[in-house]
């Protein structure tokens, strides 16, 4: 089966400061990676869906300046948090589909972001 | 806008008892409607899926069907075990004119099943 790897799965940064997280597709290539919010006892909301050597487009309301999506191949995309500031600790969560969903979308364990 | 509402837990049943978490959907079109399971410290699983009405996704003894004329997908399981302890996610798929699409959640429904 498709296996989706998400890096750090939980990170402490000061405010002001920048982190990235990592989501790698372990087994199939991922010609689409979408990036999920998830706040303590919500549903998670899409930010951003990316597809490889393309730009990412955003949900509306989620600041492309401050979360930098980067696709660069069909195994990684990288999520950015600029600026960190407190109101942006969250749970992000990543997944990936193929061409042609042969597994359908997998999801990343995900990343606790805590900004302090 | 599309949207899914599922019944807000957490629900805590006893090993063997009959499980049953609503959910309903408001879309546009056709969506397909999925079931995702997280375990504690994992990502979300698929559980099962429908892509069209009157289908019924099963997996594991859990079943949902896809009911268009009441916009539901209730997941159910006749016996669950101790092991089914997770948060299960109810999802629709829009379309976005071609194969890709992406997901809106519910909420999540946490269950605990007790010895």
């Amino acid at each position: 089966g498709a296996v989706v790897s998400q890096h750090p799965s939980w990170v402490i940064c000061k405010s002001g400061t920048s982190v990235k997280i990592e989501c790698r597709s372990l087994d199939f290539q991922a010609t689409t990676m979408f990036w999920y919010r998830q706040f303590p006892k919500q549903s998670l909301m899409l930010m951003a869906t990316s597809n490889e050597g393309s730009k990412a487009t955003y949900e509306q309301g989620v600041e492309k300046d401050k979360f930098l999506i980067n696709h660069a191949s069909l195994t990684l995309s990288t999520l950015t948090v600029t600026s960190a500031h407190p109101e942006d600790s969250s749970f992000y969560i990543c997944s990936a589909g193929e061409t042609g969903l042969k597994y359908g979308y997998t999801f990343g364990s995900g990343t606790r972001l805590t900004v302090v | 806008g599309d949207s899914v509402t599922q019944m807000e837990g957490p629900v805590t049943l006893s090993e063997e008892a009959f499980l049953t978490i609503n959910c309903t959907y408001t879309a546009t079109g056709y969506p397909s409607l999925f079931w995702y399971v997280q375990y504690p410290g994992e990502g979300l699983q698929l559980l099962l899926k429908a892509t069209k009405a009157d289908d019924k996704g099963s997996n594991k003894g859990f079943e949902a069907t896809y009911r268009k004329e009441t916009t539901s997908f209730h997941l159910e399981k006749g016996s669950v075990q101790v092991s089914d302890s997770a948060v299960y996610f109810c999802a629709l798929m829009r379309s976005r004119g071609g194969s890709q699409g992406n997901l809106i959640f519910g909420k999540g429904t946490k269950l605990s099943v007790k010895p």
